[in-house]
């Protein structure tokens, strides 16, 4: 079957611009986790949908950072003004239900340069 | 959560089994051990997770020590595809929070 789906694959934007993430997570997913991985390093949370539960947003970097999840389906990742520091590849996974770890399915990642 | 350390970097011959071992000596009573691996330029893949017995599937194994304290992930043929970072981290069952993935371990397999 489909597995999670992100778009764009690379986007390259100038500083200060504002730039938009998708994900189309796994159908009947009610989990979905956002998170970045910046050159070298590890895996770094952002934010976390669990059904219609308010996010958990406490792992966002900046007020410049926001996410949506419409109909609990498709989420949206927004960066505001992006910095040179936003430059990372934007990981988005999902899982059947919260905390079903064995079964988080991750997509294969936006590479985002900002210049 | 309960913390994990594992050493930056390993190498290991193609062919032989690639042992990465993981500590986490802070690990509650129902919290699980996972391990996930990251290929180049693609997203994180699961492996296996366990509790406190010892776990075997199509792709390794997983060998907890009697106090939980550590483990160690066993990859008994290593291949080159086999090179990538390995993320060990330890969460409880079921429970509605956040995963915090380390640096890991990057495995490189040699020909």
């Amino acid at each position: 079957g489909a597995g999670v789906s992100q778009s764009p694959s690379n986007k390259v934007t100038e500083k200060g611009k504002d730039v938009e993430l998708r994900c189309d997570p796994i159908s009947g997913h009610t989990a979905l986790y956002w998170y970045r991985q910046s050159l070298g390093q590890g895996l770094e949370f952002l934010i976390y949908f669990q059904g219609n539960s308010a996010p958990d947003k406490s792992g966002l970097p900046s007020d410049r950072f926001s996410a949506e999840r419409t109909g609990g389906s498709v989420s949206t990742l927004t960066i505001q003004r992006t910095q040179q520091e936003d430059s990372a590849v934007y990981l988005c996974a999902s899982s059947p239900e919260a905390g079903n770890y064995a079964e988080q399915y991750f997509g294969p990642g936006t590479r985002l340069t900002v210049t | 959560d309960a913390k994990t350390t594992q050493p930056p970097s390993m190498d290991c011959a193609e062919g032989r089994a690639a042992n990465l071992p993981c500590n986490h000596s802070t690990i509650s009573g129902n919290e699980y051990v996972y391990w996930y691996r990251q290929i180049h330029s693609q997203g994180p893949q699961y492996i296996i997770h366990g509790l406190k017995n010892n776990e075997t599937n199509e792709m390794a194994s997983l060998i907890i020590t009697e106090d939980r304290k550590s483990s160690t992930l066993i990859l008994p043929h290593a291949t080159l595809r086999d090179t990538a970072v390995y993320y060990c981290i330890v969460r409880a069952m079921n429970r509605d929070d956040k995963i915090i993935f380390g640096k890991g371990t990057r495995l490189h397999i040699l020909p």
